[in-house]
């Protein structure tokens, strides 16, 4: 089936570093979806992109969907205590079922 | 209440107990989801429901029995479950499958299970 991997798996910074993660895939997406889940809580949606090349920015947080259609990357800049959490890419695939893949997530953790 | 609702958030059960999940979602959607969050796993689709039929079921146990008796309600019914089911149970809303912005998928806190 189809597999998102997503890189790194952890990451430990400090307070005010940029942060970046991304998403590959062997597959082609039509769609890529960011989330971050905090401790206990749900995943909320970051930030949602539609188009190959799209780069589209929700505060400190921008993300592009890859051109190849087969990866993503999402940037934190200027990172403070409330951004530590898991983010996680989902993609939706072209063909098959329209449901969403998702990555292994990326645990953020930031020393202050 | 507003946006999505689970309950129990917690809950611990026998192997041989019977229990039901129930996820409520405020938000006017028509499709609704249940997902297996394992430790250091991806997220695992269970089931999809759209305009209350199910349109997908990923190759789940029949421990697992999910019932939709509206768009607004979902329900993941428990039986004879075993210790590697432990895991949070999240559910999800979207718009519909096939709408415009249907593909965002709204979660709820989810149900921390643990089977002993």
């Amino acid at each position: 089936g189809q597999q998102l991997n997503q890189s790194p798996q952890s990451m430990f910074i400090q307070e005010g570093e940029d942060v970046s993660m991304n998403c590959t895939s062997s597959s082609i997406f039509n769609t890529w979806l960011w989330y971050k889940q905090d401790p206990g809580e749900g995943p909320v949606l970051l930030i949602a992109l539609y188009k190959a090349g799209e780069l589209t920015s929700n505060g400190r947080l921008t993300a592009q969907f890859g051109i190849t259609r087969k990866d993503s990357f999402l940037n934190i800049s200027a990172s403070i205590p409330s951004d530590v959490g898991i983010y996680f890419c989902a993609g939706r695939i072209i063909q098959g079922a329209q449901k969403l893949v998702f990555g292994q997530g990326t645990r953020l953790t930031i020393n202050p | 209440e507003t946006g999505v609702t689970q309950t129990p958030r917690h809950l611990v059960m026998g192997m041989t107990n019977k229990k039901s999940l129930k996820c409520e979602q405020h938000l006017g959607h028509n499709a609704m989801y249940w997902y297996k969050q394992s430790a250091k796993k991806p997220l695992e689709l269970m089931f999809v429901y759209n305009f209350k039929e199910q349109t997908e079921n990923n190759s789940v146990p029949s421990r697992f029995s999910p019932e939709c008796p509206n768009s607004s309600h979902l329900f993941l019914h428990l039986h004879t479950l075993q210790p590697e089911d432990s895991a949070l149970y999240l559910c999800a809303s979207s718009q519909g499958e096939g709408v415009a912005g249907g593909i965002w998928q709204f979660f709820g806190p989810g149900t921390r299970l643990t089977v002993l």
